[in-house]
């Protein structure tokens, strides 16, 4: 199946920095998806990419999908306590009416920020 | 709030016994998912149903069963538990297909 990179596994930063963190996939994606899941809670949906080279903001977050189809980043400006959490990227492969099921997780990125 | 209920939110459970967990899609969606989460396994998918029809299967154990309900929703019943079917399983819902998925906040399953 579908395999997916996504690091760094884990973050600790000082509240106010900038954060970074991606995903690679050695298949091609036809659409890159961000999520966050906070403690005891289900993944929630931060940002969608449909289309290779594009950047699409949702607040102090930024999400970028690769121009080879193959990867996609994440970064999140000037931290706060609140942006504590797992985050995931998921990728659904190159497919004519593609579903669903066929999305891939990555293994997350644990980010702690320190206030 | 996503919308998607869960139930139970934990449950312990013996080796060798039966649960069974529950899902709510949210209001209009029709397709339901079925994820495992673990810390070395990350997210799982498991199983889809579509207005009451299977759909597609992941890595879903012979053990593990689920259906679709008339009034759409879905249950996942594993039997047979085993110490390493202690996860987070997540029940997921979208309109269709290809929409945008939304999570339930989880059920945390132990077995002992």
């Amino acid at each position: 199946g579908q395999q997916l990179n996504q690091s760094p596994q884990s973050m600790f930063i000082q509240e106010g920095e900038d954060v970074s963190m991606n995903c690679t996939s050695s298949s091609i994606f036809n659409t890159w998806l961000w999520y966050k899941q906070d403690p005891g809670e289900g993944p929630v949906l931060l940002i969608a990419l449909y289309k290779a080279g594009e950047l699409t903001s949702n607040g102090r977050l930024t999400a970028q999908f690769g121009i080879t189809r193959k990867d996609s980043f994440l970064n999140i400006s000037a931290s706060i306590p609140s942006d504590v959490g797992i985050y995931f990227c998921a990728g659904q492969p190159l497919m004519t009416g593609g579903s669903n099921y066929k999305l891939t997780f990555g293994k997350g990125t644990l980010l702690t920020v320190n206030p | 709030d996503s919308g998607v209920t869960q139930t139970p939110k934990h449950l312990i459970t013996a080796t060798g016994q039966r649960v069974t967990l529950r899902c709510s899609p949210r209001s209009g969606d029709l397709s339901v998912y079925w994820y495992q989460q673990s810390l070395d396994q990350g997210l799982q998918f498991l199983i889809q149903y579509y207005n009451g029809e299977e759909r597609a299967k992941g890595n879903i154990l012979e053990r593990f069963s689920a259906q679709q309900f008339p009034d759409l929703h879905s249950e996942l019943n594993l039997s047979s538990l085993e110490l390493g079917d202690s996860a987070l399983y997540f029940c997921a819902s979208s309109v269709g297909e290809g929409n945008t998925i939304y999570f339930g906040e989880g059920s945390w399953l132990t077995v002992v």
